[in-house]
């Protein structure tokens, strides 16, 4: 059974670009949480789309968006890139939501902004 | 609002000897635990979780951790590391009470390093 696949591994961008991310889930998971990881905030949630809505949403500006796709693949995208923004993104998928179910993670995409 | 907090950033332990690995919980209500290993430039995985049950949880690799209320606590342990274990660790909490989503609340991660 294939993991949680994000893509690309890694991204470098110039400030006041905007990215896509993608990210396709676990077959049959429903769920999709993005994360933040950086050496200083440590692990912050984005946001999580379940059935192509998003269902929560963490303190993050409004550059920080997402959606989700009838097939459960999501994306995140980052308007107005900023120094600070360069971070691990970590996407997560679930089987369904409930906060008893088991997140299997991607690899990550590694972005860096210039 | 629930927060994680581990209290060791780094910890260095020699190969066959014995470790814990420590993290403490706030929340108002009810919590799921979760332990997750990070191993250099990969995602996390699980290691282990606490539901309910046996406060005694048993994980991969060997490793265990054990679900305390009264102090709040859902330290890891494993009684004798190996090489193979030197990676990011992180202690982890979801709501057992009114929240529909999986949002986990993350420590901010304890670097294993296990030394020949």
């Amino acid at each position: 059974k294939a993991g949680v696949t994000q893509t690309p591994r890694y991204l470098i961008k110039t400030r006041g670009q905007q990215v896509t991310l993608s990210c396709s889930p676990i077959s049959g998971h429903r769920s999709v949480s993005w994360y933040q990881q950086t050496p200083g905030q440590g692990l912050q949630f984005l946001f999580e789309y379940f059935s192509e809505t998003q269902r929560n949403k963490g303190n993050f500006p409004g550059r920080f968006s997402g959606r989700q796709f009838s097939n459960s693949r999501s994306e995140m995208n980052v308007s107005t890139l900023e120094l600070g923004d360069s971070a691990l993104y970590l996407c997560a998928s679930s089987l369904y939501l409930g906060t008893s179910t088991e997140a299997f993670f991607g690899q990550g995409t590694r972005l860096t902004v210039v | 609002a629930q927060s994680v907090t581990q209290l060791d950033s780094q910890v260095p332990v020699f190969e066959e000897a014995p470790v814990e690995l420590r993290c403490n919980y706030s929340s108002s209500v009810s919590v799921y635990l979760f332990w997750y290993v990070q191993y250099p430039n990969q995602g996390l995985q699980l290691l282990l979780k606490y539901l309910s049950g046996s406060t005694l949880v048993k994980g991969i690799n060997g490793f265990e951790a054990e679900f305390n209320k009264s102090q709040t606590s859902f330290h890891l342990r494993k009684p004798s590391v190996h090489i193979s274990d030197t990676a990011e660790y992180f202690c982890a909490v979801t709501r057992r009470v009114g929240n529909t989503g999986n949002q986990f609340y993350f420590g901010t991660g304890t670097s294993l390093t296990v030394i020949p």
